[in-house]
């Protein structure tokens, strides 16, 4: 299996611009997870989808930040404008409702800097 | 609503000797929990889980951690340290059952010192 695949693995924007991150779940999971890691905040849970439907957005920091998930196999995070405070990691997370105990499995991150 | 509480930001340990990261959690209902490891750079690596089978967890690298209720704590404990064991170590509960999310602690930066 070749786990979560996150891309790109970093991004350096301006102040502005349109960001967004790719994640690809391991197949046969139906739950997908975006974080938000700082030294500040720590690891932030921002939205999190069953089936392709989003569960619970109540993470999401404001109306720039968006997530989609068209299909099982791809999700993505947009950040539109993006903000210097946005710079930090993002994960993405993959469970499955067989794995029983809730065990998330998770991507390298992507690492994105605004400047 | 659940929490969890990690002691300690830092912990530096010298190659060798025990480790010992602290976790304790507050959770409405039985939890699950997890430890997690980062190492420099990477994504988070599941290290071992506690799912009320048994209240003392073998993971990997030589890693426990004991369930404690009475106390609700959840300690993560290594006989003795390996330079390779330097990472960040992240504490986690979920509710179990059809609640999927995880709440983590702000993890624990472990140092070993040659």
């Amino acid at each position: 299996d070749a786990g979560v695949i996150q891309s790109p693995r970093h991004e350096v924007t301006e102040m502005g611009q349109e960001v967004t991150l790719r994640c690809k779940p391991i197949s046969g999971h139906d739950y997908l997870f975006w974080y938000r890691q700082t030294m500040m905040r720590g690891l932030e849970l921002l939205i999190y989808f069953n089936n392709n439907v989003p569960i619970d957005d109540s993470g999401m920091p404001e109306d720039r930040f968006s997530a989609k998930m068209p299909n099982a196999s791809f999700s993505t995070l947009k950040i539109q404008p993006s903000e210097p405070r946005d710079s930090a990691v993002y994960f993405c997370a993959s469970s499955s409702i067989r794995t029983v105990y809730n065990e998330q499995f998770f991507g390298p991150g992507t690492r994105l800097t605004v400047l | 609503a659940q929490s969890v509480t990690q002691l300690g930001s830092h912990v530096s340990v010298s190659e060798g000797a025990l480790v010992l990261l602290r976790c304790n959690y507050s959770s409405s209902v039985p939890p699950y929990l997890f430890w997690y490891v980062q190492y420099p750079n990477q994504g988070l690596q599941l290290l071992l889980k506690y799912t009320s089978a048994a209240t003392l967890v073998k993971g990997i690298n030589g890693f426990e951690a004991e369930f404690k209720k009475s106390e609700t704590s959840f300690h993560l404990t290594k006989p003795s340290a390996h330079m390779s064991d330097a990472a960040e170590y992240f504490c986690a509960v979920s509710e179990g059952g059809s609640n999927y999310k995880l709440t983590f602690g702000k993890g624990t930066l472990l140092t070993v010192n040659p």
